[in-house]
């Protein structure tokens, strides 16, 4: 069955260092894949979307690498603040599934 | 980006009464609109396809008596849960679908508690 995974459901970092979060999807092959965000009782905002046949993509301080041979997204917070401080999540495209997400802490 | 509205944000409501919850796509035609539902610390889970015009798409193990949905146009799609009890106190999202490509906005979500 398809499956998506998210690194560790917790990582904290300190301020200006840079997180990686990693999301890994089994048994399919998406056209694409979204990253979103979610802050605590609010619903989640989408942030970058990268197709499969983009390596890299980048905005601001986040930067979404997309490996459709390893099955795997890499999403990059430089320069981290702690109004970063958030739950991202994951979304292979067409699915309707999101991993469960990985809480980032962000501290001083 | 896309913006989409849900309404209300936080309900409180008796057990046995019905809450109807709004989703509103503000800035562009949505004719898929999702409902989620979530518990604390926990992913979103899907329980309902909605179309604009035709009946919506329930995910197994999801009452489609007790969820009831309507999509009458293709900016409102509305949730309804009937005689709710204290066990779907929830926080509830929606999302409408956006094409070229693909991409879901989310609603604010909204709090149900039921006493």
């Amino acid at each position: 069955s398809q499956k998506i995974e998210q690194n560790s459901e917790a990582l904290n970092i300190q301020e200006g260092k840079t997180a990686t979060l990693t999301c890994n999807y089994t048994n399919y092959s998406p056209a694409y894949l979204q990253w979103y965000r979610q802050d605590p009782g609010r619903g989640p905002v989408f942030l970058l979307l990268i197709r499969e046949n983009e390596k890299e993509k980048r905005k601001e301080r986040l930067k979404v690498t997309f490996d459709t041979t390893l099955k795997q997204s890499l999403f990059h917070i430089t320069a981290s603040q702690p109004a970063d401080s958030a739950t991202y999540l994951c979304a292979p495209g067409g699915k309707l599934t999101f991993g469960t997400g990985t809480r980032l802490q962000v501290t001083l | 980006g896309a913006v989409v509205s849900q309404h209300p944000s936080r309900v409180i409501c008796k057990s046995g009464t019905s809450v109807k919850i709004e989703c509103r796509s503000l800035d562009f035609q949505a004719t898929t609109m999702f409902w989620y539902r979530q518990f604390p610390k926990k992913s979103l889970m899907l329980m309902a396809t909605s179309n604009e015009g035709s009946k919506a798409t329930y995910e197994q193990g999801v009452e489609k008596d007790k969820f009831l949905i309507n999509h009458a146009s293709l900016t409102l799609s509305t949730l309804t849960v009937t005689s709710a009890h204290p066990e779907d106190s929830s926080f509830y999202i929606c999302s409408a679908l956006s094409s070229e490509p693909e991409t879901q906005y989310f609603g604010p979500g909204t709090r149900l508690l039921v006493l």
